[in-house]
């Protein structure tokens, strides 16, 4: 099965600052996905990005707040801009590997202070 | 709206019981309904799956029962062991609608030895 290597694992902010995530797959796949979870709570789907096009986002979210980028089929990048202390989340990657099996990364846990 | 619904919110269950998860969908155009395990610092990973035409599946100790007419199916982990105490997360996946996981508000499950 496919690895999804996501980075940084973790990190710490100043408000009003951006940070950029970066989710690698060890295959190429057409759709790939960011979610936001906060501990102890469920997945919240952030935006669809496909390879080609621009990302496609859920309620709620915005491209100016979470600007994402889709080089190619294996890489896609996460920004979370202009922090603020609410912010503060777990974001993880996904990726469509198989016709209905999705690979998470491990995530980002991000601290906004 | 929350459209897959899941109980209890927490689990705590005797080395060799059973653990049983509920979930329930509003959706009736949902397609396939996988389960999730996610361990603590880690992304959620595909435990089993099963399609809507299809009242049970079983791998291992894992079994997922499907009630298509009363919208619910449900999770059991049979035999349950201390290294199967993390959070599961039912979802719903929706070809037509993008791909997209539609996950339910997970279950934290601890295995007393």
């Amino acid at each position: 099965s496919a690895v999804i290597s996501q980075k940084p694992s973790r990190d710490i902010c100043q408000r009003g600052t951006s940070l950029t995530i970066q989710c690698q797959v060890d295959s190429q796949v057409t759709m790939m996905f960011w979610y936001r979870q906060q501990p102890g709570q469920s997945l919240t789907l952030i935006a669809t990005a496909n390879q080609g096009s621009e990302a496609t986002y859920e309620s709620g979210f915005v491209i100016d707040k979470f600007p994402i980028s889709r080089p190619n089929l294996t890489f896609s990048t996460l920004t979370v801009s202009n922090m603020s202390p609410e912010d503060s989340s777990i974001y993880l990657c996904s990726a469509l590997t198989g016709y209905y099996g999705y690979t998470f990364g491990s995530g980002t846990r991000l601290t906004v202070v | 709206q929350q459209q897959v619904k899941q109980s209890p919110q927490s689990l705590i269950v005797q080395k060799g019981g059973i653990s049983i998860i509920n979930c329930a969908y509003e959706n009736t155009a949902f397609d396939y309904f996988p389960w999730y395990q996610q361990f603590p610092g880690k992304g959620p990973a595909l435990l089993i799956a099963i399609r809507p035409d299809v009242s049970e599946k079983k791998e291992g100790r894992f079994t997922i029962s499907f009630n298509k007419s009363a919208k619910q199916f449900s999770l059991h982990i049979m035999d349950s062991q201390p290294g199967d105490s993390a959070t599961y997360f039912c979802a719903a996946i929706r070809k037509a609608a993008g791909n997209k996981l539609t996950f339910g508000g997970g279950t934290r499950v601890l295995v007393k030895p």
